[in-house]
């Protein structure tokens, strides 16, 4: 069983500041999925990076892949209370199909 | 359009009962899972199936069934409930075929929240 482990699980933080998670793992994945979800929501898709070494940018938020393709990690700039959620990371079994999630870190941005 | 729909959305079941949590995707997507979510933590898979007719085990399957009878619907039966399977349930469908990247987007419903007492 591929095992993905985020940190920190948990991260209160005020407006305005910059924050990083990870998404790490002893497997390599083809390609790693970052999800956003809010209370009493299902998880909606952010982003999929697929090279070693990629970076992705939306908006305030950046995605990074590792060379080896076995961790991640999220950055967010100037975070702001919209941003509070769970981030979930998922990697992705191309030949199944399916993926495999982490636990989450779960975000609080206060005014 | 509608998207991924789950019912019901709130279930209170007695230990030894029997239910199904319903879902339906009118996106024409061709995998369905089924995932729960334990309080503070990630979906672990359940259920999965690449097509009508076609269904596999997932990470956590023992206590539960699936049938995929239509491209659309993919019902999950619970028999015999117990208390280790309050959860949320997730379901959600996908567009995938074998290497793809981009098919691999999940669109998920809004979940069935289960507690069995």
């Amino acid at each position: 069983t591929q095992l993905l482990e985020q940190s920190p699980q948990f991260l209160s933080i005020q407006e305005g500041e910059n924050l990083t998670v990870y998404c790490n793992s002893s497997s390599v994945f083809s390609s790693l999925q970052w999800y956003r979800q809010e209370p009493g929501e299902g998880p909606v898709l952010l982003v999929t990076v697929v090279t070693g070494g990629e970076v992705k940018k939306l908006k305030r938020l950046t995605f990074q892949f590792g060379d080896a393709r076995k961790d991640s990690s999220l950055h967010i700039t100037a975070a702001q209370p919209g941003d509070t959620g769970l981030y979930l990371c998922a990697g992705v079994d191309t030949n199944a199909g399916k993926s495999t999630f982490g636990d989450g870190t779960t975000l609080t941005v206060k005014p | 359009n509608a998207g991924v729909t789950q019912t019901p959305k709130f279930r209170i079941l007695k230990i030894g009962q029997s239910m199904t949590l319903q879902c339906a995707q009118d996106m024409n997507h061709n995998y369905m899972y089924w995932y729960r979510q334990d309080p503070g933590m990630g979906l672990k898979l359940i259920y999965y199936s690449v097509g009508a007719g076609i269904t596999d085990k997932g990470e956590v399957p023992n206590g539960y069934n699936v049938s995929r009878s239509t491209t659309e619907d993919f019902p999950l039966r619970l028999e015999l409930a117990a208390p280790s399977q309050t959860s949320v349930y997730f379901c959600a469908s996908s567009y995938y075929y074998r290497g793809s990247i981009s098919g691999t987007e999940a669109f998920f419903g809004q979940g069935t929240r289960l507690t069995v007492v």
